[in-house]
């Protein structure tokens, strides 16, 4: 099985940093993927990390280290429109994707 | 243009009656998925599909049925054995190759009463 675990609720402030952090245990890891939910909307896909180390795509960027169980998510310069939850995907090599409940971020002026 | 299409968008049920949710892509994906979103929940998975006529059960199969005839087309019956059916759906397909992102349907709200 697989479990995946990411906080809950987060709250920041306009113009901040902040990172949002999954940890999973599961078989077959093949990646893990960071998709991007607004309320009543589908997922939209923000990024991808099967290797060690940090991908850095504009204000975003996603962390991974294989050997522990880890991710994160880190938001930059937050704006008012990036209040929305934030879904950790494991993808295993069985071509299943596992989403965690996600991390609902809420962004204040 | 490419996409991935659900329709409805809300559906309104009395109990005890099958209901069958449509998901149509043309992105030419092999894999195509069901999920199933409580409020304030995650995606949970219903079934998969890596290749026409055949598909495989989800963390939550129980209750619903799938079929995959065509490529382009995954519909998902929510059967009357499905206790708590009322959630938001949601469909996605995407590639086989590994690390290709899901692309997803714009959901379906379905509703029993």
């Amino acid at each position: 099985g697989q479990n995946i675990d990411q906080p809950t609720e987060m709250t920041a402030t306009e113009g901040a940093i902040v990172q949002i952090n999954c940890t999973y245990q599961t078989s077959g890891f093949n990646g893990l993927f960071w998709y991007q939910q607004h309320a009543g909307e589908a997922p939209t896909f923000l990024s991808y990390n099967v290797l060690d180390g940090l991908e850095e795509k504009g204000r975003f960027s996603s962390f991974l280290s294989r050997s522990k169980g880890y991710s994160y998510l880190l938001l930059k310069e937050l704006q008012m429109k990036d209040s929305a939850s934030y879904l950790c995907a494991v993808e295993t090599n069985a071509g299943k994707s596992t989403f965690g409940d996600g991390t609902t971020l809420t962004v204040k002026p | 243009d490419g996409g991935i299409t659900q329709s409805p968008k809300y559906l309104f049920r009395k109990e005890g009656q099958n209901v069958t949710l449509s998901c149509e892509q043309n992105l030419n994906h092999d894999a195509m998925y069901w999920y199933r979103q409580d409020p304030g929940q995650g995606l949970r998975l219903i079934y998969y599909s890596q290749i026409v006529n055949d598909f495989q059960k989800g963390d939550i199969a129980e209750g619903y049925s799938v079929s995959r005839e065509k490529k382009e087309s995954f519909p998902l019956t929510v059967t009357s054995a499905q206790k708590n059916p009322t959630a938001f759906y949601l469909c996605a397909s995407k590639g086989t190759r590994s690390g290709t992102e899901a692309f997803f349907g714009q959901g379906t709200r379905l509703t029993v009463v």
